[in-house]
């Protein structure tokens, strides 16, 4: 069975500070990985996703996220923090070997506070 | 960027009560999903469907849950008999192949309260 862990409740990060949202998973073979973001009052939006090749994979917003096999995790990051980041972030995984898209497994998320 | 847009954003009923939750995925996509979230745990799959037919559902997807795609455009969620563990945001999603290396597309929530 898939699994996933957001080990942060809360992170908070000062304005123009790097910023780092932990995520570990769990899964048999080789995980396909998802970073959403939901702000008050939306739904989840897609940030970034690791599917196979380059580790360090770039998305939406600035942020980035490294894939890294050997610790199982994938860290969401972004090297200077705006206000405007300040939201709910959620990890997900995907078992490749299930073709169901939407049978993804999401972390509790972490509620990210940039402050000014 | 397109949206999938979910109605009502909240939703009071009483225990024992009909809930129907309504959706607009995308509209060139093919394949419609249900989450929930229970406040302070996990967003949990509860069903994806595809081609008018539901194609996989979780073990909360019980006899009391149905989904329906009644026209060209609504994707609908109904509780036949709500409880008061059914009280929770549910969001709907959508994407275009249903490939597991797709994002998912997500309606910003309908915030379920039974009391």
């Amino acid at each position: 069975a898939q699994s996933v862990a957001q080990p942060e409740d809360q992170v908070n990060v000062a304005e123009g500070n790097p910023l780092t949202v932990k995520c570990t998973y769990s899964v048999s073979g080789n995980p396909y990985l998802f970073w959403y973001v939901q702000y008050p009052n939306r739904g989840l939006q897609f940030l970034l996703k690791y599917i196979t090749g380059d580790n360090l994979v770039k998305g939406s917003y600035g942020f980035e996220a490294e894939f890294n096999k050997s610790q199982t995790s994938f860290h969401l990051k972004k090297p200077s923090a705006l206000v405007s980041d300040s939201a709910l972030y959620f990890c997900a995984v995907r078992d490749p070997y299930n073709t169901n898209a939407g049978k993804s497994t999401f972390g509790d998320g972490t509620t990210l506070t940039v402050k000014p | 960027e397109p949206e999938v847009t979910q109605t009502p954003s909240h939703q009071v009923t009483q225990m024992g009560q009909e809930v129907i939750l309504r959706c607009v995925p995308i509209s060139n996509h093919l394949y419609f999903y249900w989450y929930r979230q229970i406040l302070g745990q996990k967003v949990e799959f509860l069903v994806s469907f595809y081609n008018n037919e539901i194609s996989e559902k979780s073990e909360i997807f019980d006899d009391q849950f149905s989904v329906e795609r009644p026209d060209g455009s609504n994707f609908t969620l109904k509780i036949r008999s709500t409880k008061l563990e059914d009280s929770a945001m549910y969001f709907c999603a959508s994407s275009y192949t249903g490939q597991s290396n797709e994002k998912l597309f997500f309606g910003s929530g309908t915030q379920l309260s039974v009391l």
